[in-house]
C-alpha cells in the first residue's frame, strides 16, 4: 500500500467551483506540504504544515486554503477554481529531523486538475 | 525570482554513456540540496542529495557534485540506463525547512 496518498487522482472541473484535493499519510510524519507543478516551472510550494496546529504559506498561497485534520491529513481546497490553477497537485510529507539534519520528502501520486 | 534553476529543459544521451544534469542556484544560505527523479503518472522520488559542508556524494552510478563558489551543482549517472529516462529536478534547503525546488530536466537515454 501506498504510503501518501491522494485523492482524486483526476478531476476536471469548472471556473468558480469550489474544489478539495485530499491527502492521507500513514508514515507517521508531523510535517506535509503541497506542491504544483507546471510546465518549465518545476514544483512550487503552495502551503506545508510542520505539525496539526502549524499552517504556513508557501511562495503561491494566493486562491488557496488547507486544513491540516490530523497528524495524516493535510486537505488543499480551491475556494473558486479559475483555469489558471490547472496543474499537477502534489502532496508530500517528511519526518521531523534533527537540529541541522535534513529529512527528504515523500510525495504522493499527483492530482491532475483542470478547470475548465 | 527563481532561486534554483535548471537551464536545459531536455537532455538525450546514449546507453551506456555518461549523463550530466546541471543545476545552479542564487541563494548562498542554501545548505542542503538533493535531486529527485520524476517518472510519468508518479510522484517524484529522492535520488541522492548532499550537504553544503561536502563537495562530493557517491551512491551507485549516481554521483552529486557541489561548488558553492560558482553556485552550482551536478548530478553525473554512469553508466546511463533505460530506466534512467526521467524528469530530474534539483532542489535546495535552508536548514531543515521547505524545499526550493529547479524547473526539472527531461532525460532521455537512447538504446
Amino acid at each position: 500500500d501506498a504510503d501518501v496518498t491522494q485523492t482524486p487522482r483526476n478531476r476536471i472541473t469548472k471556473t468558480g467551483k469550489r474544489i478539495m484535493l485530499e491527502c492521507s499519510q500513514t508514515k507517521g510524519h508531523d510535517r506535509m506540504y503541497w506542491y504544483r507543478q507546471d510546465p518549465g516551472l518545476g514544483l512550487r510550494l503552495i502551503y506545508y504544515s510542520f505539525d496539526v496546529k502549524d499552517i504556513n504559506k508557501g511562495e503561491i498561497s494566493d486562491g488557496y486554503s488547507v486544513s491540516r485534520q490530523a497528524q495524516a491529513k493535510f486537505s488543499l481546497s480551491l475556494e473558486s477554481a479559475i483555469p489558471n490553477q490547472t496543474a499537477l497537485y502534489f502532496c508530500a510529507t517528511s519526518d521531523l529531523g534533527d537540529v541541522g539534519s535534513y529529512n527528504e520528502q515523500f510525495f504522493g501520486p499527483g492530482t491532475r486538475l483542470t478547470v475548465l | 525570482d527563481q532561486q534554483v534553476k535548471q537551464n536545459s529543459p531536455s537532455l538525450s544521451v546514449q546507453e551506456g554513456r555518461i549523463s550530466i544534469l546541471n543545476c545552479d542556484y542564487t541563494n548562498s544560505m542554501f545548505d542542503y540540496f538533493l535531486w529527485y527523479k520524476k517518472y510519468p503518472a508518479e510522484g517524484p522520488t529522492f535520488l541522492i542529495s548532499i550537504s553544503s559542508i561536502k563537495d562530493k556524494n557517491e551512491d551507485g552510478r549516481f554521483t552529486v557534485f557541489l561548488n558553492k563558489s560558482a553556485k552550482h551543482l551536478s548530478l553525473h549517472i554512469v553508466p546511463s540506463q533505460p530506466g534512467d529516462s526521467a524528469v530530474y529536478f534539483c532542489a535546495a534547503s535552508q536548514g531543515a525547512q521547505k524545499l526550493v525546488f529547479g524547473q526539472g530536466t527531461r532525460l532521455t537515454i537512447n538504446p
